[in-house]
């Protein structure tokens, strides 16, 4: 593979239900990043990873836990699913946190929360 | 805080059409500013960026001036194509946001033959 993979591609989840979001980069990059997009909204930031071993709250992190365990995976887990959490995430990865550094974006996953 | 804000769409053209987006931001200090581009059922990609003022980011035909005086970074092509039908995104980065990417709420825009 080459860049960055998130699985499922898409998921439609009754309320209530426990989720989790997989993203993996092949890049050796140091951070990594989870969004949510909504019409109007554009991206906003749910939680971020500077480098394996920590995270960081970004700004709509209620609902979300993310773990980082090693330097390619970056899940994102939503323990009890709500309708409000209907959305397309993406997964991002940049080489290292800093200004004008570019960010890697994954394909999706459209989530729907039923 | 930091935000960008940039123009509603959709942003309807023809082919070999000028085209304008409209981006304007607030940040602290000195932020680095960028275009990125969704064409559909796909990610984001980085189309141009600017680290400083007066800089130009430029790819693809597209262009964007970092403008400090006015707090802009408005998306310029001399003539688009079908194929630039996408959504559109200006987003920044700044120390006052720990280096993180703001975005604005994307253009969409369509382009017919």
């Amino acid at each position: 593979i080459a860049g960055i993979t998130q699985a499922p591609t898409s998921q439609i989840l009754a309320a209530g239900r426990r989720m989790t979001l997989r993203c993996t980069q092949d890049m050796r990059h140091n951070a990594m990043y989870w969004y949510r997009q909504d019409l109007g909204l554009g991206l906003r930031l749910i939680h971020y990873s500077n480098t394996a071993g920590t995270t960081g709250k970004g700004e709509v992190p209620d609902g979300y836990s993310v773990s980082r365990a090693n330097t390619d995976d970056f899940p994102l887990t939503l323990a009890s699913a709500v309708p409000s959490q209907t959305s397309v995430y993406f997964c991002a990865s940049q080489i290292r946190p800093g200004l004008g550094v570019e960010q890697f974006f994954g394909p999706g996953t459209r989530l729907t929360v039923l | 805080g930091d935000s960008v804000t940039q123009m509603e769409g959709p942003v309807t053209l023809s082919e070999e059409a000028f085209l304008t987006i409209n981006c304007t931001y607030t940040a602290t200090g000195y932020p680095s500013l960028f275009w990125y581009v969704q064409y559909p059922g796909e990610g984001l990609q980085l189309l141009l960026k600017a680290t400083k003022a007066d800089d130009k980011g430029s790819n693809k035909g597209f262009e964007a001036t970092y403008r400090k005086e006015t707090t802009s970074f408005h998306l310029e092509k001399g003539s688009v194509q079908v194929s630039d039908s996408a959504v559109y995104f200006c987003a920044l980065s700044s120390s006052g946001g720990y280096n993180k990417l703001i975005f604005g709420a994307g253009t969409r825009l369509a382009v017919h033959p």
